[in-house]
């Protein structure tokens, strides 16, 4: 298997629920991100892990935890979410160090929140 | 904080037409990129731009990049149907923790007619 892959596609979840997203990449990257993108705004940087440390933390509330226990493997834990969480989360890798290295984006976990 | 503006957002165009999409940005950068999502899926990378007066040209489409004005644009020759997708352009800009983020255009919505 070749890219970044993200379980679940699709997640239906309620206020009070736990849930966690699973990113996984097979192209040898070392940084991983979560984005989030919603109806009619730009994608939202919310974490960056390079070389499995957090560098980046855009503000994300607390009900988003991210977890990098290796740099093939990105989840997000998702506890007591409001409605307007509902998104499309993306998840995407690169290589630190080569300019010109793009993001490869996973197809997204479709959540919505009821 | 750097800003990215794609115009515009919303193109219908017929097929065989040439049109060009304008990404600006806001603070000075030496890096962009080009993703295409089709509905539905992930954002695919198409061209990642790397100096003042990159240019690069994939099939019908071609995208430069002006750091001085901080404009990209992404133009599109002979239009088919197969290109309705939304673009985007993303803005790498440098945190004082050694590390890089993306920012992302709100995305241009391309429709080909016949």
């Amino acid at each position: 298997e070749t890219g970044v892959t993200q379980t679940p596609r699709h997640l239906v979840m309620g206020m009070t629920n736990k849930k966690s997203l699973k990113c996984e990449q097979h192209l040898g990257h070392n940084a991983m991100y979560w984005y989030k993108q919603s109806a009619k705004k730009p994608l939202e940087l919310m974490f960056v892990y390079s070389l499995e440390e957090r560098v980046e933390n855009n503000s994300v509330p607390s009900r988003f935890s991210p977890e990098c226990p290796n740099s093939s493997h990105l989840f997000l834990h998702l506890h007591t979410l409001q409605p307007e969480d509902s998104a499309l989360y993306l998840c995407a890798s690169s290589q630190e160090g080569r300019g010109d290295s793009p993001l490869h984006f996973g197809n997204g976990t479709r959540l919505t929140v009821t | 904080e750097l800003k990215v503006e794609q115009n515009p957002l919303f193109l219908s165009m017929q097929e065989g037409k040439n049109y060009t999409i304008y990404c600006n940005y806001s603070t000075t950068s030496d890096r962009l990129y080009w993703y295409r999502q089709d509905p539905g899926k992930s954002l695919e990378s198409l061209f990642v731009l790397l100096s003042n007066g990159a240019v690069k040209q994939e099939g019908r489409l071609m995208a430069s990049l002006d750091t001085k004005a901080r404009l990209s644009t992404l133009h599109i020759t002979a239009a088919v149907h197969d290109l309705s997708a939304t673009y985007f352009c993303a803005v790498v800009s440098y945190s004082g923790a050694g590390s890089y983020q993306l920012t992302f255009g709100k995305g241009t919505k391309l429709s080909v007619i016949p």
